[in-house]
C-alpha cells in the first residue's frame, strides 16, 4: 500500500515569511497527526484531526499555525509569519482510527527559518 | 504532560556487538507504551506497541520488554548491524497518535 505523502521534502525560507507543508494519509485512514520535531527532541504533536474535523489542537500556536484537511483526506500545515524558533522537522502520521493502534508517518518536511 | 525519559541519548558500538535502551515512563495509570525507529532520510516505523505488565515483543534481533510497575520499557539489539544504525523513540500515553515521545537514543553501528 501507498504510504503517507509529504511534500516539500526541504524549505528554507527567511523569518516573517509563509510557508505551507501537505500531507496525503493513507488511503481510509480517518485520523490524520501533525508534529513538530525540534533537532534533539522528540516529536510533539500539533493538531489531529478526525475525518475533517479537528479533535486535538491544544498544543498548535493559533497565532501563526493553522491547519486544515478539507474533506477528510488530505492536509495542510500552514505558517504565518514563520519566527526562527520554527525551524524543526514537520511530520505527517495517519492511522486508521485513532485508537491504540499503529501510526504511519510520512518522511517529513524540514523548515529552516533564517 | 507526561514526562518520557530515554537513555542513553546516545550510543556508538561495533557491528556484532548487542546492546540495549531505557525509556522510562510515569509508573501509574499506565496506557501503552509504543517504540519507533527513525533512520536518517526515512519515516519513523512504528517498532512495537506494548500494553501489558511483563510484555516481551520481539522483531528479528530487536526486542521490547516492558515493566509498568516500576514504569520502564528496554529495547534490545541483539547482534548490531550498520544497518540498524537510527534514532530509536519511545512514546507513552492514551493512544498512539497522543502520546508523548521521549528525545530518542541514537544509535550508530560501526562496521
Amino acid at each position: 500500500e501507498a504510504g503517507v505523502a509529504q511534500s516539500p521534502r526541504y524549505k528554507i525560507i527567511e523569518k516573517r515569511q509563509s510557508v505551507a507543508f501537505w500531507c496525503n494519509p493513507i488511503s481510509g485512514h480517518a485520523t490524520l497527526y501533525w508534529y513538530q520535531q525540534i533537532l534533539g527532541q522528540g516529536p510533539k504533536l500539533l493538531i489531529q484531526f478526525q475525518n475533517n474535523g479537528v479533535v486535538d489542537d491544544s498544543q498548535l500556536p493559533k497565532d501563526r499555525f493553522s491547519a486544515e484537511r478539507l474533506k477528510g483526506v488530505d492536509s495542510t500545515l500552514k505558517i504565518q509569519p514563520a519566527k526562527l524558533e520554527d525551524s524543526a522537522v514537520y511530520l505527517c502520521a495517519s492511522s486508521v482510527r485513532g485508537v491504540n493502534e499503529k501510526l504511519f508517518f510520512g518522511s517529513g518536511t524540514q523548515l529552516s527559518v533564517l | 504532560i507526561l514526562n518520557v525519559e530515554q537513555s542513553p541519548q546516545s550510543l556508538h558500538v561495533q557491528e556484532g556487538d548487542s546492546t540495549n535502551f531505557t525509556c522510562s515512563f510515569p509508573s501509574s495509570n499506565f496506557y501503552a507504551l509504543h517504540w519507533y525507529r527513525w533512520e536518517t532520510a526515512k519515516s519513523p516505523e512504528a517498532l512495537f506497541v506494548m500494553t501489558l505488565n511483563g510484555d516481551e515483543k520481539k522483531k528479528g534481533r530487536i526486542s521490547a520488554t516492558l515493566n509498568t510497575k516500576e514504569g520502564y520499557s528496554y529495547l534490545y539489539i541483539k547482534g548490531s548491524q550498520p544497518e540498524d544504525s537510527a534514532t530509536y523513540l519511545c512514546a507513552f500515553g492514551p493512544n498512539a497518535g497522543k502520546s508523548t515521545f521521549g528525545d530518542g537514543t541514537t544509535l550508530t553501528v560501526k562496521p
